[in-house]
């Protein structure tokens, strides 16, 4: 149980373009998703939190116009990259907390995002 | 502001060696995660350890807390090459957010 999917799993678009990523909860429900960036060879980074309902929560530095999350569901929540370049080019994982298993995030397989 | 480090950042090591990993992190928290990430992957779950003393194995490897000292160490016991991989520790903020802050990773690659 509690597997979270993500897609597409990779992206290739020109800049400028928008992109979409959906991350689901498969067989639970997640009022809380989270979204991450990680740079290769680095840590990943919280870029905002998702939840059901009401407006995603961006950590500092994190421009919300131009990365917009929508959480519409208990199982789907999804990233947009707007207007992309190619320093946003990285792979972005979300990840779920169950509810009634609140101490555990479980995460997605990755969306690997190049900007030409 | 939640910091956490872990060290080493590269550790090299030989199969059926025993080291171990350290992650300190910076507010009080009892509640720790450890990660695997293999290259070009998401994160595996390895261990939650939710209160002071916790500790776990599985395989090869166990994990524990301290949270009076702020430390979780992750130990390898008799290394094999399937362990090679990048480990994360990450630390949840408290309270009911549950945002988790990352430690840099531990690259660890097992040499035959």
């Amino acid at each position: 149980g509690a597997v979270v999917s993500q897609h597409p799993s990779w992206v290739i678009c020109k800049s400028g373009t928008s992109v979409k990523i959906e991350c689901r909860s498969l067989d639970f429900q997640a009022t809380t998703m989270f979204w991450y960036r990680q740079f290769p060879k680095q840590s990943l980074m919280l870029m905002a939190t998702s939840n059901e309902g009401s407006k995603a929560t961006y950590e500092q530095g994190v421009e919300k116009d131009k990365f917009l999350i929508n959480h519409a569901s208990l199982t789907l929540s999804t990233l947009t990259v707007t207007s992309a370049h190619p320093e946003d080019s990285s792979f972005y994982i979300c990840s779920a907390l169950a509810s009634g298993r609140a101490h555990e995030q479980f995460f997605g397989p990755g969306t690997r995002l190049t900007v030409l | 502001e939640l910091k956490v480090e872990q060290n080493p950042l590269f550790l090299s090591m030989q199969e059926g060696k025993n080291y171990t990993i350290y992650c300190n992190y910076s507010t009080t928290s009892d509640r720790l995660y450890w990660y695997r990430q293999d290259p070009g992957k998401s994160l595996e779950s390895l261990f939650v350890l939710l209160s002071n003393g916790a500790v776990k194995q599985e395989g090869r490897l166990m994990a524990s807390l301290d949270t009076k000292a702020r430390l979780s160490t992750l130990h390898i016991t008799a290394a094999v090459h399937d362990l090679s991989a990048t480990y994360f520790c990450a630390v949840d903020s408290g309270g009911s957010n549950y945002k988790l802050t990352f430690g840099k990773g531990t690259l660890l690659t097992v040499n035959p």
